[in-house]
């Protein structure tokens, strides 16, 4: 079972910041937390990884919480190429397999 | 540089045919991943290779699945005899030890009719 909960969707408006939580209560000390995207039936596309500091990329931010039970994916100014389900996984690094849930279906509108 | 490639990228089989599904990690990973997604469900990890060597294969749902990653390049997934169920795409990934990010396919279409 994923040892994450996200919301199923969300909306936001084109422009406009994305702020997509996630729970990890139960995350490990050595555990990270990764987002993926999945656009339409696209392979999974990675997006940003963490540990305990926020990450920051091209793409997005990573804001995980000093306790680290939860995190915030933002995508600055969200366009209508953002629109997909946004997975939040927590691995432990080094080889071990993904489980993903269901994600949030993130749909920017015009 | 080339990302993970997947091949075919759709396919269409009679139930009880033989389909084999092809994988190209990016060059240099030594760990491949095969995941797949059924209609309806969530994407479910099947196997993971370290190099040529099965490091977890607990995801596999039955003996009709075989993989193989001979000399530890690309992978093949066989699907022997397909069943209806088997219907979905299934993805391959790759990651390298020395930066341990899991990079995915696009997904090979599989349609058993």
């Amino acid at each position: 079972d994923a040892k994450t909960t996200q919301p199923t969707s969300m909306d936001c408006a084109e422009g406009r910041a994305a702020n997509l939580p996630c729970n990890h209560s139960t995350i490990s000390g050595n555990e990270y937390v990764y987002w993926y995207r999945q656009i339409h039936s696209q392979g999974p596309q990675y997006i940003i990884h963490g540990l305990k500091n926020n990450e920051t990329n091209e793409m997005a931010s990573l804001i995980i919480t000093e306790d680290r039970k939860s995190s915030t994916l933002i995508l600055p100014h969200a366009t209508l190429r953002d629109t997909a389900v946004y997975y939040c996984i927590v691995r432990h690094n080094y080889g071990q397999n993904f489980v993903f849930g269901p994600g949030t279906r993130l749909s920017v509108l015009p | 540089e080339a990302g993970v490639t997947q091949f075919p990228s759709h396919s269409v089989i009679e139930k009880g045919q033989t389909v084999t599904l092809r994988c190209d990690p990016i060059s240099g990973h030594d760990n491949l991943y095969w995941y797949r997604r059924v209609m309806g469900k969530e994407i479910k990890f099947l196997l993971h290779f370290v190099k040529e060597s099965k490091q977890d294969e607990s995801g596999m749902p039955n003996n009709r699945f075989l993989a193989e990653r001979t000399g530890g390049t690309y992978s093949t997934l066989k699907v022997q005899p397909a069943e209806l169920e088997d219907s979905g795409v299934y993805f391959c990934a790759s990651s390298s030890f020395a930066v341990d990010t899991i990079y995915f396919g696009e997904g090979s279409w599989l349609t058993v009719v």
